[in-house]
């Protein structure tokens, strides 16, 4: 079973800042079938990256995925009020333990 | 566009069986894989099962002997049963869907499930 580790827990950052978000998977992620949401307090998960780098339909273009193999990443270059949140990777029925986004 | 809304109990006695609903609109059930999620604070987001698009189960194995997935096509519904529940399934339990299988667009609200005597 693939455990996945996202780094860091958390990340402290003003509006208008960049954020770049880290999964790391125990074993090869076959096909990038890596998924990456966004979860807001009181909310049911989002989907924003699948296959490691494609945006979700409606999904801005702030938003960006990388990675293969075991190494993911995922990018938001300038954070908006709405993206202080938690941020959750996934692989098949695994997901990493999220990494809180909050303000500085 | 789909939409779903899960139904639940609320309140469920410990060794009881859990049923939960979610109702599906906007979408053909036999183009969408039907996914049951959870989410409690000491096990993070967990995946129960599915029920993929040729009506076949997938489950989790850490749940597979207490869980049953069921789509009733007449009545747009995507049903969980799971037996002999402890506080340990005390949880936001969640629908999804996606027509990939592999991750999901579509989420329901959620229905929050306490396991208490």
């Amino acid at each position: 079973e693939i455990v996945l580790t996202q780094s860091p827990g958390t990340l402290s950052l003003s509006p208008g800042e960049r954020a770049t978000l880290s999964c790391r998977a125990s074993q090869s992620v076959s096909g990038s079938y890596l998924a990456w949401y966004r979860q807001k307090p009181g909310q049911a998960p989002g989907l924003l990256i699948y296959a490691a780098s494609r945006r979700a339909e409606g999904i801005p273009d702030r938003f960006s995925g990388s990675g293969s193999g075991t190494d993911f990443t995922l990018t938001i270059s300038r954070l908006e009020p709405e993206d202080f949140a938690v941020y959750y990777c996934q692989q098949g029925g695994t997901f990493g333990q999220g990494t809180k986004v909050d303000i500085k | 566009q789909v939409h779903l809304q899960e139904s639940g109990p609320g309140l469920v006695k410990p060794s009881e069986t859990l049923s939960l609903t979610c109702n599906i609109s906007g979408g053909s059930i036999s183009n969408y894989y039907w996914s049951w999620l959870r989410q409690s604070a000491g096990k993070g987001l967990e995946w129960i099962g599915h029920i993929d698009r040729s009506g076949s189960p997938n489950y989790n194995p850490s749940l597979r002997s207490r869980v049953t997935l069921s789509v009733d096509t007449s009545k747009n519904q995507f049903s969980l049963r799971l037996t002999s529940v402890t506080a340990a399934d005390t949880a936001m339990y969640y629908c999804a869907s996606d027509i990939s299988g592999a991750w999901w667009f579509f989420w329901g609200q959620g229905t929050l499930i306490t396991v208490s005597s």
